[in-house]
């Protein structure tokens, strides 16, 4: 069974520019959830899915953040305009049930120059 | 706003050696859960903790909760270079969400 997946893996762009996160979580998983990890901090929640809708976006930064998880399958997270201090690494994760075992995807690294 | 403070941030031993990960807050957690994260992947779960005051092994690894629900370690005897990683705990609330720690980052040289 294949494991949560993110795209791209590795990512740098120039400051104003954006980019645009993929997550597919585990097939069947309706719980999707994106964590960051920014130089020097902790993993921090962003935000949470159940199938298609956003159940809690408390930990977004701000605006410039968009998820959409259209559908319930799979998850984009974009960044617009980014900024230097969005670098960092961006975590999907997924799991059956809340509460149950969340599985971590490899992660986005993202850099902005 | 729920803190994590994991001790200590860099460990470095021999192999054989035992070592013990703590992970302490001022919060209580309904769960604490220890994942290990090695380069170039995401987190991957060791175990969750659910009772304050319980104690679970997993081969040379030992986890243990504080009664209180507010700390947990985690020790591993006999270390061996396949343990090298970077270990991480993570408190879970009433809801889904996680607070982690920064994380220990071990190596256990041969």
């Amino acid at each position: 069974e294949a494991g949560v997946t993110q795209f791209p893996s590795h990512s740098v762009i120039e400051k104003g520019q954006t980019v645009t996160l993929r997550c597919d979580p585990i097939s069947g998983h309706d719980n999707l959830y994106w964590y960051r990890r920014v130089m020097g901090k902790e993993i921090k929640f962003l935000l949470h899915f159940v199938k298609e809708s956003k159940q809690d976006e408390s930990g977004m930064p701000n605006n410039r953040f968009l998820a959409e998880r259209t559908g319930g399958t799979y998850s984009t997270l974009k960044v617009q305009p980014a900024e230097l201090e969005d670098s960092g690494v961006y975590f999907c994760a997924s799991s059956q049930v809340s509460g149950n075992t969340i599985y971590f995807g490899e992660g986005s690294w993202l850099t902005v120059v | 706003t729920q803190l994590l403070e994991q001790s200590p941030q860099f460990l470095s031993i021999q192999e054989g050696e035992n070592l013990t990960v703590y992970c302490n807050s001022s919060s209580v957690f309904s769960s604490l859960q220890w994942y290990r994260q090695e380069p170039g992947e995401g987190p991957v779960l060791l175990v969750t903790v659910v009772t304050g005051g319980e104690v679970k092994k997993l081969k040379r690894l030992t986890f243990q909760f504080g009664d209180a629900r507010k700390d947990s370690s985690l020790h591993i005897t006999a270390a061996q270079p396949g343990d090298t990683g970077l270990y991480l705990c993570a408190g879970g609330g009433s809801n889904y969400k996680l607070t982690f720690g920064k994380g220990t980052l071990l190596t256990v040289n041969p």
